[in-house]
């Protein structure tokens, strides 16, 4: 069936690192991939997403790519900031009737000064 | 700050209580959701209303009752809940369900005794 998962629960870098977070989803139909970031007492926020027919896309500090081949998906955060702490979720979505969303179970960054 | 309010931010009933969380968006959007966030667990789609339309119910149990009266507001009406259900519950709105990018509330943190 279709999922979206996350490698690692949680990561720790150190301040002014670079961060990968990465991802994995099942459903080689979907045609969008999402990042959100959820901090405490919060909901989740937007931060960048690609199309399938995309292998990278930049934005501000961050950058997503995409392996269909190994259905793959990272999002890597530059020169990584306290305020980046978070939990950063994945999500797919597609014409699987209806533009469901799947969200992944999240993964966890804490960024130490 | 999203443009998506909830309220109540915290709620705490018994499981013969009926409670409604309530959810507002000022974007302007046509499509609102809802969503339950357990710890440990991926968020799970619930309700899905286009253009005050129901287009998605995610096999959610009957002790749940969505209500949609315009484009701008969306309830989840609550009765004879389980402890189970304790949770985050979390609105979001977008353009239209076709568009992938939601925009999320603060969550409303339900606690069932």
């Amino acid at each position: 069936g279709e999922s979206v998962g996350l490698h690692l629960p949680t990561l720790s870098v150190q301040e002014g690192d670079n961060s990968i977070i990465n991802c994995a989803y099942s459903n080689s139909a979907s045609d969008y991939f999402i990042w959100y970031k959820q901090e405490s007492g919060k909901g989740p926020q937007f931060i960048i997403d690609i199309r399938s027919n995309m292998d990278k896309r930049q934005g501000q500090r961050v950058t997503v790519l995409l392996n269909k081949t190994v259905k793959h998906l990272s999002l890597q955060i530059a020169a990584t900031q306290p305020g980046d702490s978070a939990v950063y979720f994945c999500a797919e979505s597609g014409n699987t009737g209806g533009f469901k969303t799947i969200f992944g179970a999240g993964t966890r960054l804490f960024v130490k000064a | 700050e999203t443009g998506v309010t909830q309220t109540p931010r915290h709620l705490v009933m018994g499981m013969t209580n009926k409670k409604s969380l309530k959810c507002e968006q000022h974007l302007g959007h046509n499509a609102m959701y809802w969503y339950k966030q357990s710890a440990k667990k991926p968020l799970e789609l619930m309700f899905v209303y286009n253009f005050k339309e129901q287009t998605e119910n995610n096999s959610v149990p009957s002790r749940f009752s969505p209500e949609c009266p315009n484009s701008s507001h969306l309830f989840l009406h609550l009765h004879t809940l389980q402890p189970e259900d304790s949770a985050l519950y979390l609105c979001a709105s977008a353009r239209s369900s076709s568009y992938n990018e939601q925009f999320f509330g603060p969550g409303t943190r339900l606690t069932v005794l």
